[in-house]
């Protein structure tokens, strides 16, 4: 059973660019969480997702973030007009329905210069 | 609302000597626990789980974790280190019985040195 996938591993975007993430879920998991992680720090909820469902995003910022998770396709996690502090390593995670514990990704680290 | 706080940002044994990774929680409901590790520029791995079953949580690596109430501590232990758990590590606290997002730790950063 393949683990979580994320890409790209790396991403490097100038200021006022686009970015955009993608995660595909454990087989079977129908649950998606973002998560960010900035440098010396822990990771940071962003937002949970179920197919075609965003459930909660009080951790994402108000403006130029978006995520979607849809009926076919991994999900994404958008980033508009990016600037230097979007810096940082987004994580995925995902669980079944009815669990609680999450399996992560192995992240994909955005450099914006 | 919930909170962990990791009480040591850093810590540093002796390979072979005792790990004691120390996490408090707060919650205003019946919390599970986790601790996650994370290996330099990797992704997070999931150690072990506390749910409200066994207060002694066995997991991965020859770690245990023991959830007590009383203290509201859930303190990750294990009997000998090894250089490979040179790591950073995270208490994360949810809730029980419902998909919902983690709460992470400020992390523990574990330095084994021979």
């Amino acid at each position: 059973n393949a683990g979580v996938m994320q890409n790209p591993r790396h991403l490097v975007r100038r200021r006022g660019q686009e970015a955009r993430l993608r995660c595909s879920p454990m087989k079977g998991h129908s649950h998606v969480y973002w998560y960010r992680q900035l440098p010396e720090e822990g990771l940071k909820f962003m937002v949970y997702l179920q197919k075609e469902n965003i459930i909660d995003e009080s951790g994402m910022p108000k403006e130029r973030f978006s995520a979607e998770f849809p009926k076919e396709g991994p999900s994404i996690l958008r980033i508009q007009q990016v600037v230097r502090g979007d810096s940082a390593a987004y994580f995925c995670a995902s669980s079944p329905a009815g669990a609680n514990e999450q399996y992560f990704g192995p992240g994909t680290r955005l450099t914006v210069t | 609302a919930q909170s962990v706080t990791q009480l040591d940002s850093h810590v540093s044994v002796s390979e072979g000597t005792p790990v004691l990774l120390r996490c408090n929680y707060s919650s205003s409901y019946s919390p599970s626990l986790f601790w996650y590790v994370q290996h330099p520029n990797k992704g997070l791995q999931l150690l072990l789980k506390y749910t409200s079953a066994a207060t002694l949580v066995k997991g991965i690596n020859g770690f245990e974790a023991e959830f007590k109430k009383s203290e509201t501590s859930f303190h990750l232990t294990k009997p000998s280190a090894h250089m490979s758990d040179a790591a950073e590590y995270f208490c994360v606290v949810t809730f029980t019985g419902t998909a919902s997002k983690l709460t992470f730790g400020t992390g523990t950063r574990l330095q084994v040195t021979l």
